[in-house]
């Protein structure tokens, strides 16, 4: 089936750091979105895309949806402790006649470093 | 604003045990389904619904059956609980449609021993 790779698997931030995170994947999607999860509860969802070449914001967050449809990625900037947690990107392709599932990423796990 | 509620939030099963999650939504999301999450896979999609009455499999649907015959409402069946089955699940909702991203519950943390 359709699969994602996510990367890096999880990284390190200090306070103030920018971070960036990416998904590619061998097949083309018309909608991207990135998802973060906290401990103990669900994935929320961070940004959307909905267009090749779309780029959105969401406060220190951008996410860009690229060009060939087939990769996104993620960037926080100037990073804060609560943004530690996993990310997800998650890719569909709807078709108009049917909605594609979901296929979400193994996620980004972000830390604060020791 | 509720949104997706899904039930126990915890539960402990032995083999062979049948359990029933819970999940439901006040949204009136056409589309519901259901994940799996475990350490270095991502989520996984067991089961899904387009609307009551329909239901279709994912991609890990072995040993589990749901049926939707409510709008709000999906409940997850495990018949005969294997302890592959331990797992986070994730049940989540959204509008029918391009541009309806899912929303998700909290989840259930179930273990089979």
């Amino acid at each position: 089936g359709q699969q994602l790779n996510q990367s890096p698997q999880s990284m390190f931030i200090q306070e103030g750091e920018d971070v960036s995170m990416n998904c590619t994947s061998s097949s083309i999607f018309n909608t991207w979105l990135w998802y973060k999860q906290d401990p103990g509860e669900g994935p929320v969802l961070l940004i959307a895309l909905y267009k090749a070449g779309e780029l959105t914001s969401n406060g220190r967050l951008t996410a860009q949806f690229g060009i060939t449809r087939k990769d996104s990625f993620l960037n926080i900037s100037a990073s804060i402790p609560s943004d530690v947690g996993i990310y997800f990107c998650a890719g569909q392709l709807w078709d108009g006649g049917s909605q594609g599932n979901l296929i979400f990423g193994k996620g980004t796990k972000l830390s604060v470093k020791p | 604003n509720a949104g997706v509620t899904q039930t126990p939030k915890f539960q402990v099963l032995k083999t062979g045990q049948s359990m029933t999650l819970q999940c439901a939504q006040d949204m009136n999301h056409e589309y519901m389904s259901w994940y799996r999450q475990d350490p270095g896979m991502g989520l996984r999609l067991i089961h899904y619904s387009v609307g009551a009455g329909i239901t279709d499999q994912g991609e890990v649907p072995n040993g589990y059956n749901v049926s939707r015959s409510t709008t709000e409402d999906f409940p997850l069946r495990l018949l005969s609980a294997a302890p592959s089955q331990t797992s986070v699940y994730f049940c989540a909702s959204s509008y029918w449609g391009a541009n309806s991203p899912l929303h998700f519950g909290n989840g259930t943390r179930l273990t089979v021993t």
